[in-house]
């Protein structure tokens, strides 16, 4: 199985901050990967999908970039309802499998 | 719109098997470009991807799973199912189903709410 390694596994950032989440994978994945944020008792939700779309109605402030075992998720400018954790996954191949999360807290 | 409800027994005893629904409205289940699949979540932890089913009939499992796991769907009620077998305790997960774009773009765009399952006696 394709391993997705996540870093960091915690951040903390103040609102207004531009904020990196990386995501690399065990082997080359094309673009095949997706970015969630997920909420404490709530299902993820997808943000972002072929490594750079953003998702119909997710806010402009969500980027995504890079092709082949290196992503990153960016925010540009931390707003109160983005502290969340965020996951990245692959379905280049099965199993689909995700990253572990990074946690992004209030600073 | 379409939703995703995941329905199903909260507990479960240990060697039993669990049983659990998704019932899809406001679309067909039987549409070309989707993936159904089931995803969960171990409390406190990440998640993991279970399996899922394709319209034409092909299901794929997680290798981690595949013995104990069947997914299978109804299209006469737009449902599909997750069965799990001699559960135990390190099943107990909140299991998500969830919608996946086709064609490998990392995009599961649509998710149910999610239902909690214990394994225990």
């Amino acid at each position: 199985a394709i391993q997705m390694t996540q870093s960091p596994s915690s951040l903390s950032a103040s609102v207004g901050d531009r904020v990196t989440i990386t995501c690399r994978a065990s082997q080359g994945i094309r673009n095949d990967l997706g970015w969630y944020q997920q909420k404490p008792g709530k299902a993820p939700k997808l943000l972002i999908y072929a490594a750079s779309s953003l998702e119909s109605g997710v806010p402009s402030r969500f980027s995504g970039s890079g092709s082949g075992t290196d992503f990153t998720l960016t925010i540009s400018s931390l707003q109160p309802e983005d502290f969340a954790t965020y996951y990245c996954l692959q379905d280049y191949n099965y199993p689909v499998t995700f990253g572990q999360g990074t946690k992004l807290e209030i600073k | 719109q379409l939703q995703l409800q995941e329905s199903g027994p909260g507990l479960v005893k240990p060697s039993e098997t669990l049983s659990l629904t998704c019932t899809v409205s406001g679309g067909s289940i039987t549409s070309s470009t989707y993936y159904w699949d089931w995803i969960r979540q171990s409390p406190g932890k990440g998640l993991e991807w279970i399996g899922n089913f394709y319209y034409s009939g092909t299901s794929y499992y997680n290798p981690s799973l595949e013995s104990r796991v069947t997914i299978s769907v109804d299209t006469s009620k737009n449902q599909f199912s997750l069965k799990m077998t001699s559960v135990t305790a390190t099943d107990t997960a909140v299991y998500y189903c969830a919608r996946r774009v086709g064609g490998s773009i990392g995009a599961f765009d649509i998710w149910g709410q999610g239902t909690m399952v214990i394994v225990s006696s």
